[in-house]
């Protein structure tokens, strides 16, 4: 079992460049997460989707979007990529349940550049 | 691999000895709370988690304490190994109906284990 897995690992763009980062789960879990990571900053959640065929916006979801038309695919569009974008992208998933077993694993991440 | 937050806390701590990270939070509607280990170039990685209707929680080599009168969690590791060099996040989560896991990260302390 992969758990969570995203593409690229990493990725220098130029800017005003579409990019899709991939992430796939084989956990089954209903919830899936995009988060980014800046130095010296916490994670910051992008969009979610709490099952196939929704989703919603996090905190910071500007310039993003996000799809989820299985369980298992949440990719991450940037459709003009702007050097502040530049960032390690998380994908995360949970089951979603309200209990403990709703705690999110991680997948490795994605390091993107825009220049 | 990378590191992430260059400007975060460090705790330095002889192998070892016992580490105590701690964390302040702001949502008093949380229903749990979980601490993230954060290996370099990896993504954060479940250690433990404790309901808000708890006080304490122990695993392995490590234990969780919640103070709800002053919004405050630590995470203590028992006899630090090497191989707890990493950055410690704790994140608290709020389940929103509507909206599945609302998590909301704090800013991370490194840990770094003298041998």
């Amino acid at each position: 079992i992969a758990g969570i897995t995203q593409a690229p690992t990493s990725q220098i763009l130029a800017a005003g460049r579409r990019m899709t980062l991939r992430c796939t789960q084989d956990m089954r879990h209903n919830a899936m997460y995009w988060y980014r990571q800046d130095l010296g900053l916490g994670l910051r959640l992008i969009h979610y989707s709490n099952t196939a065929g929704t989703t919603g916006k996090g905190e910071v979801p500007d310039g993003y979007s996000v799809s989820r038309a299985n369980t298992d695919d949440f990719p991450l569009t940037l459709a003009s990529a702007v050097p502040s974008q530049t960032s390690v992208y998380f994908c995360a998933s949970s089951d979603v349940g309200g209990g403990t077993t709703d705690t999110q694993y991680f997948g490795p991440g994605t390091r993107l550049t825009v220049l | 691999g990378e590191s992430v937050g260059l400007h975060l806390p460090t705790l330095s701590v002889q192998e070892g000895d016992n580490s105590i990270i701690n964390c302040a939070y702001s949502n008093s509607a949380s229903d749990y709370f979980i601490w993230y280990k954060q290996e370099s170039g990896k993504g954060p990685q479940f250690i433990i988690d404790i309901r808000s209707n708890m006080d304490k929680r122990q695993g392995q080599r490590v234990t969780v304490l919640l103070n709800k009168t002053v919004k405050h969690l630590s995470l203590q590791i028992a006899a630090t190994q090497p191989g707890d060099s990493a950055v410690y996040f704790c994140a608290e989560n709020q389940v929103i109906k509507a909206a599945g896991n609302k998590l909301t990260f704090g800013g991370g302390t490194r840990v770094l284990v003298k041998p």
